[in-house]
Order: C-alpha cells, then sequence, then structure tokens
C-alpha cells in the first residue's frame, strides 16, 4: 500500500533552534519528493523538490535530505524562526499520482 | 513560479444554499486540478481530481451529487457545494498539475456554513 508517514506529528521549539521533521514512504514507483511548507489560512508552498538521485537539497535555512534505499527524507530546519511555524508537508509523486503525508505541525516559540 | 488562484477567498453563508468555488491556472495551463477539503488542525484531504473536459473522479465517500466539478478549460475549474449545511464548513483548496511534475496550490477557501 501506497504511504506517506511524517513525524513528529507536532513539535514546538525556541526560536533560534534548529529542528529535523521526518518522512518514510512506501510509494512506487518513485518520481520526486516535495516538501510543503502551510502557513495557517493559506495554501501550501513548496520548499523543496527532491529527485531519485538527489541526496540533500538546500533552499536558505532548509535542507532536505533523501535517501531513496530506506525511502527516508528530512527536512532540516536551521536557527529557527517565529515565521517557521506551520504545518509541514512531504508529498511523493509516482508519475502520475501525489500521496500527501499527514503533516508536521511545527511551533516556534520566543 | 506558477500561481494559481481561488475566487472568493472566504464565504459565509446560510445552510441549504450553494456555492462555487473557482480556480485558476493564471500563467500555465493545468489539465488536472485537485480539490480538497482541510478541516482546522487536519491535513489535506483530496476529494476528487479534475480533468479538463471529462467527469472529475471523486475519492471514496466524497458526494459527487453534493460536491459539483466542472473543469470546463485548461485554466478554470470550479467546485460547486450543493444544499450547504454547517458540517461543510472548511477550508477549501485547489491545486493544478503541470503535467505531472509539480502541484502548484491556491490559497485555499474558508467556507462557513451557518
Amino acid at each position: 500500500k501506497n504511504q506517506v508517514e511524517q513525524s513528529p506529528q507536532s513539535l514546538i521549539i525556541l526560536e533560534g533552534k534548529n529542528c529535523t521533521l521526518q518522512c518514510n514512504y512506501t510509494v512506487s514507483p518513485f518520481s520526486n519528493l516535495r516538501w510543503y511548507k502551510q502557513d495557517t489560512g493559506r495554501g501550501p508552498v513548496s520548499l523543496t523538490i527532491m529527485t531519485f538521485s538527489e541526496n540533500t537539497k538546500s533552499n536558505g535555512r532548509y535542507t532536505a535530505t533523501l535517501d531513496a534505499d530506506t525511502k527516508q527524507s528530512s527536512l532540516h530546519i536551521t536557527a529557527s524562526q517565529l515565521s517557521d511555524s506551520a504545518s509541514y508537508i512531504c508529498v511523493v509523486n509516482t508519475g502520475n499520482q501525489f500521496y500527501f503525508g499527514t503533516g508536521t505541525s511545527l511551533t516556534v516559540i520566543p | 513560479g506558477a500561481v494559481v488562484s481561488q475566487h472568493p477567498s472566504r464565504v459565509i453563508c446560510k445552510s441549504g444554499t450553494s456555492v462555487k468555488i473557482e480556480c485558476r491556472s493564471l500563467d500555465f495551463q493545468a489539465t488536472t486540478m485537485f480539490w480538497y477539503r482541510q478541516f482546522p488542525k487536519q491535513s489535506l484531504m483530496l476529494m476528487a481530481t479534475s480533468n479538463e473536459g471529462s467527469k472529475a473522479t471523486y475519492e471514496q465517500g466524497v458526494e459527487k451529487d453534493k460536491f459539483l466539478i466542472n473543469h470546463a478549460s485548461l485554466t478554470l475549474s470550479t467546485l460547486t457545494v450543493t444544499s450547504a449545511h454547517p458540517e461543510d464548513s472548511s477550508f477549501y483548496i485547489c491545486s493544478a498539475d503541470d503535467l505531472g511534475n509539480e502541484q502548484f496550490f491556491g490559497p485555499g477557501t474558508r467556507l462557513t456554513v451557518l
């Protein structure tokens, strides 16, 4: 069964600290994996896209990793800011279908 | 990047009325658009896949006669919530697919049914 699981479900961290969000998937075949950030009351916005051959990709303070062998991805946020408070969604694409994770709700507190 | 718009962004209606939500891809053609519903503090739930020029494909448990989808052109899909009830109050989000590579999401529509 094609599934995308994210952990933790929710996370609270202090401003300035780092954190790592996890995404494990059983989806096959694999085309790419995206991490989205969704602010409350807004639509999701793409942060990074990972293809099969990519192990790591950075977008500012966001760094995504992908291990296609173990079917795991992570999103590392460095020096968190209050504006990082949002839901982070992992989406795996088979090429003709998208599978969504349930998301991780991140709260950054001052 | 590609832009997807939704209109209206927020709507409040009385129970029993119908509400139409528009989803437009502004700078690309989308043969496929998706409609999601999201309840507070929950993840996106796919309702249906809308294909231009053909009938939408609904996910299990979604009433096709209640949530009417029309994808009349390559840049416009509409979702009509018919005879809306308070339990239909939710955040509705659309996305457009650029030939299977990425989904671009709209900003969402907050529906409140009184």
